[in-house]
């Protein structure tokens, strides 16, 4: 099946701080999608991005289908983004398998 | 978020208890799963239901036993669990099994699982 490998697996960030988190695919994909889990458990749709780039406030995020790649950039982290995201994809089978996950701690 | 609830939110049980957790959905849908996350581990599907009929078991042990009595309830019987079985259990919901590629799944909050 389809893998889905996310790096880093963990990042540390000083609040106020960039950074850019990436997945990759092994096969083509009908969508790919970012989630983000709270510390408490709760997953939360980010964004649909098959392809191209989309903003949602400090958030934005670039697909290069074509590469089987996604990045998901944090600007001006705050304490609040702390948590696990997730990309998934939707493969042909139309299943929407998930990647391995980037843990990230803003610290204030 | 109340579109997919959960309960309890919290569960201690020992390797000879009997327990179930709960998920309803509010959001019309006709796709269900359950999803085990164990400690720095990717998300683990382990069983998906659709109108009802379980279409997929991911080889899970049968100590883990659902139950889907209708489109909005899911429910996930556990009996003489692990240690290892500790973990958050999250249930989710979509429109359909197979997705459309504008579609998504709606998670609940969860169940943190402690088995003693």
């Amino acid at each position: 099946g389809i893998q889905v490998e996310q790096s880093p697996p963990d990042l540390i960030l000083q609040e106020g701080a960039n950074s850019t988190l990436r997945c990759n695919f092994s096969d083509s994909v009908n969508n790919l999608q970012w989630f983000h889990q709270n510390p408490w458990g709760q997953l939360i749709n980010l964004f649909y991005i098959p392809s191209g780039t989309k903003q949602n406030g400090r958030l934005s995020a670039t697909t290069v289908a074509t590469e089987r790649y996604s990045l998901l950039y944090i600007s001006s982290s705050q304490t609040t983004d702390s948590g696990v995201y997730f990309c998934a994809v939707i493969t042909g089978f139309q299943k929407l398998v998930f990647g391995t996950g980037t843990r990230l701690l803003v610290s204030p | 978020e109340t579109g997919v609830t959960q309960t309890p939110r919290h569960l201690v049980m020992g390797m000879t208890n009997k327990k179930s957790l709960k998920c309803e959905q509010h959001l019309g849908h006709n796709a269900m799963y359950w999803y085990k996350q164990s400690a720095k581990k990717p998300l683990e599907l382990m069983f998906v239901y659709s109108l009802e009929e379980r279409v997929e078991n991911n080889s899970v042990p049968s100590r883990f036993s659902p139950e889907c009595p209708n489109s909005s309830h899911l429910f996930l019987h556990l009996h003489t669990l692990q240690p290892e079985d500790s973990a958050l259990y999250l249930c989710a919901s979509s429109p359909r099994e197979g997705l459309a590629p504008s579609e998504t799944q709606y998670f609940g909050p969860g169940t943190r699982l402690l088995v003693l």
